[in-house]
């Protein structure tokens, strides 16, 4: 059974303080491992997706890593508008469906 | 390009009740997923849909639990006599292959 476990559960930065939220995983066939941010009472919004270990991707704060045991969402500077709850989910080969963490709640402030 | 709409957004029903939800997929999209998302609790794959088809329903219960995405309008999930574990957000994700998901906002069920 995939199995996807993200760590801290809730981390607390100020402003400007760079961190990483975590994300291991097991799955049978590695496909593609995804991480979506939420907001309160909104859905998953995507943000990356990465196919095999080595892999790396961008956009303007957030850097996500890869390696064949688990993921890292590096935050650089944050923002308080960066605070959201993080999901990571993973997609075995041969499937379609999502396995999702229970997500990182980061709060950033000012 | 309009995203993933569901409705309603907000969904108050007795035990015992039908709830029907819906979910319009992205424009291009045929593929649809229905995921359950409990308090404390991760997102949990219910269902996969293509246009008339059931492709996977493993995550559905058995009992009580229908969904279905006819050839024409939404994707509608159904769940008959309603009972209070049923209260979730339940969110619907389009795709135009086997690939990226893109969630709607959800519907927040609340049974009374």
């Amino acid at each position: 059974e995939d199995q996807v476990t993200q760590s801290p559960e809730a981390l607390r930065l100020q402003e400007g303080e760079s961190s990483s939220l975590n994300c291991s995983y097991t799955v049978s066939g590695l496909r593609g491992l995804f991480w979506y941010r939420q907001d309160p009472g909104k859905g998953p919004e995507f943000l990356f997706t990465l196919y095999s270990a080595g892999e790396e991707k961008e956009k303007e704060r957030l850097k996500a890593t890869l390696t064949k045991k688990e993921s890292f969402l590096h935050i650089t500077a944050p923002k308080p508008e960066d605070s959201a709850t993080y999901l990571c989910a993973v997609q075995a080969k041969g499937y379609s469906t999502l396995t999702f963490g229970k997500g990182t709640m980061l709060l950033v402030s000012p | 390009n309009a995203g993933v709409m569901q409705n309603p957004r907000h969904l108050v029903r007795r035990r015992g009740q039908e709830a029907r939800l819906r979910c319009s997929p992205m424009k291009g999209h045929s593929h649809v997923y229905w995921y359950r998302q409990l308090p404390e609790e991760g997102l949990k794959f219910m269902v996969y849909l293509q246009k008339e088809n059931i492709i996977d329903e493993s995550g559905m219960p058995k009992e009580r639990f229908s969904a279905e995405f006819p050839k024409e309008g939404p994707s509608i999930l159904r769940i008959q006599q309603v009972v209070r574990g049923d209260s979730a957000a339940y969110f619907c994700a389009s795709s135009p292959g086997e690939e990226t998901q893109y969630f709607g906002p959800g519907t927040r069920l609340l049974v009374l």
